[in-house]
């Protein structure tokens, strides 16, 4: 299958400081990257839809001034968490797609704010 | 929108066992995925399947989208098969997005 690799997988950071998460699709073009958020033993959900060249869609509850999105090209999409705090401490995870085709996902990343 | 409920919330098998999860949605969607989640939280595609029947292996899924529900079958069940098994669909807006079940969290003892 496709490979999509996101980096940092684990990252600690200090309370207010901001914290970068980059997500890039190795072997396709994504139309569309999505940016999901985990916390220990349940589901993932969805913080925003982002399409290269366009402001991101944000789920309803989602802060789009604490979570920065930008989907510069076709294969690189990132996630900034400015004046991280340790609520924001989770799971982070993107995946990217190509129209309807199957969805992919990346290793994920920790965040741990101390 | 949409919602996504898995079935059985948590199982325990002996090595060697069959086991059916299931995967209930509330509307009508236009692309099911199922994932395996590793201890390291590393999602694994396992089938995409928005309609009909698909084989891997020891793996097999079905999906009835007409009855809003999907199946995946784990025959033989090994211990590396433990973690958590997500669906995930998506609706007829055409956004792409997924939504997320609420996992089946799956131990295979030896």
């Amino acid at each position: 299958g496709a490979v999509v690799s996101q980096h940092p997988s684990w990252v600690i950071c200090k309370s207010g400081t901001s914290v970068k998460i980059e997500c890039r699709s190795l072997d396709f073009q994504a139309t569309t990257m999505f940016w999901y958020r985990q916390f220990p033993k349940q589901s993932l959900m969805l913080m925003a839809t982002s399409n290269e060249g366009s402001k991101a869609t944000y789920e309803q509850g989602v802060e789009k001034d604490k979570f920065l999105i930008n989907h510069a090209s076709l294969t690189l999409s990132t996630l900034t968490v400015t004046s991280a705090h340790p609520e924001d401490s989770s799971f982070y995870i993107c995946s990217a797609r190509q129209g309807a085709a199957e969805a992919f996902f990346g290793q994920g990343t920790r965040l741990t704010v101390v | 929108g949409i919602q996504v409920e898995q079935s059985p919330p948590d199982l325990i098998l002996q090595e060697g066992a069959n086991s059916t999860l299931r995967c209930n949605f509330s509307d009508s969607v236009n692309n099911l995925q199922w994932f395996h989640q590793n201890p390291w939280g590393q999602l694994i595609n396992l089938f995409y399947i928005p309609s009909g029947t698909k084989q891997n292996g020891r793996l097999s899924a079905t999906t009835v989208a007409t009855e809003r529900y999907s199946l995946l079958y784990i025959s033989s069940s090994q211990t590396t098969d433990s973690g958590v098994y997500f669906c995930a669909v998506s609706d007829v807006s055409g956004t792409y997005k997924y939504i997320f079940g609420t996992g089946t969290r799956l131990k295979v003892l030896a």
